[in-house]
């Protein structure tokens, strides 16, 4: 069974102080797909990342930078000098192999909220 | 506690029928949100509900999407005359306050795998 561990349900911070939100995950695959959502205010989930468990390379885009060990299974996220626009809740999620990185089979940890303060 | 309830599990509908899914939150939980997955997309939000009242529509594809929520409890989405683009998972999460909010992380049901044929 997979399982997503967001240990962190709240974090609040400084604007422009930076920021990791950790991910723990569970799975006997061999072959899964890691992602990184963010949910504002409005409801939606916005997308941030994918990544496939033969790819350790961490990424960085803009101030969002993903770090990726297989050894500790996490998957971590770091936002570099925050802004009050990346208050939310951020959810890491797992698909397993079969659903091709998608929806099917997609388990999703409880999320955290981050807040920024000015 | 029990989680967030998705029915069915698989649908396997004719293009042209009417479908209706159906999502039980948690108890308690007074925002409930429906998102579906496309082969090969990413999550795509529809609508999100706090209590029976849906402040936006406008994520909801095509006019023949509607769905409710009824005694702020169980939401059905309904897709009429359904179109093999439909085909999808469909999740449902809720959760305790609406989102920005703290304490409210999402829960999400296992979905609904709808296919058009």
């Amino acid at each position: 069974a997979q399982k997503v561990t967001q240990a962190q349900t709240e974090i609040s911070v400084v604007e422009k102080e930076d920021v990791t939100l950790d991910c723990v995950y569970e799975t006997r695959d061999t072959t899964y797909y890691l992602f990184w959502y963010k949910q504002p205010p409005s409801g939606e989930l916005v997308f941030l990342i994918r990544r496939n468990s033969f790819d350790e390379q961490n990424e960085i885009s803009g101030r969002y930078s993903w770090n990726f060990q297989k050894s500790t299974s996490s998957f971590n996220f770091t936002i570099t000098a925050s802004q009050v626009v990346d208050s939310a809740a951020y959810f890491c999620a797992l698909s397993e192999a079969w659903s091709g990185g998608g929806a099917d089979g997609l388990t999703f940890g409880k999320g955290t909220h981050l807040i920024i303060q000015p | 506690g029990a989680g967030v309830s998705q029915s069915p599990s698989n649908k396997v509908t004719e293009k042209g029928k009417d479908v209706e899914l159906r999502c039980d939150p948690i108890s308690g939980h007074t925002a409930l949100y429906w998102y579906r997955q496309s082969l090969g997309q990413g999550l795509e939000f529809l609508i999100y509900f706090q209590g029976n009242s849906a402040p936006d529509k406008s994520g909801l594809p095509s006019d023949r999407f509607s769905a409710e929520r009824t005694g702020g409890s169980v939401s059905t989405l309904t897709i009429q005359r359904t179109q093999q683009e439909d085909s999808a998972v469909y999740l449902c999460a809720s959760s305790l306050v609406p989102p920005g909010q703290l304490n409210s992380p999402l829960h999400f049901g296992n979905g609904t795998r709808l296919t058009v044929t």
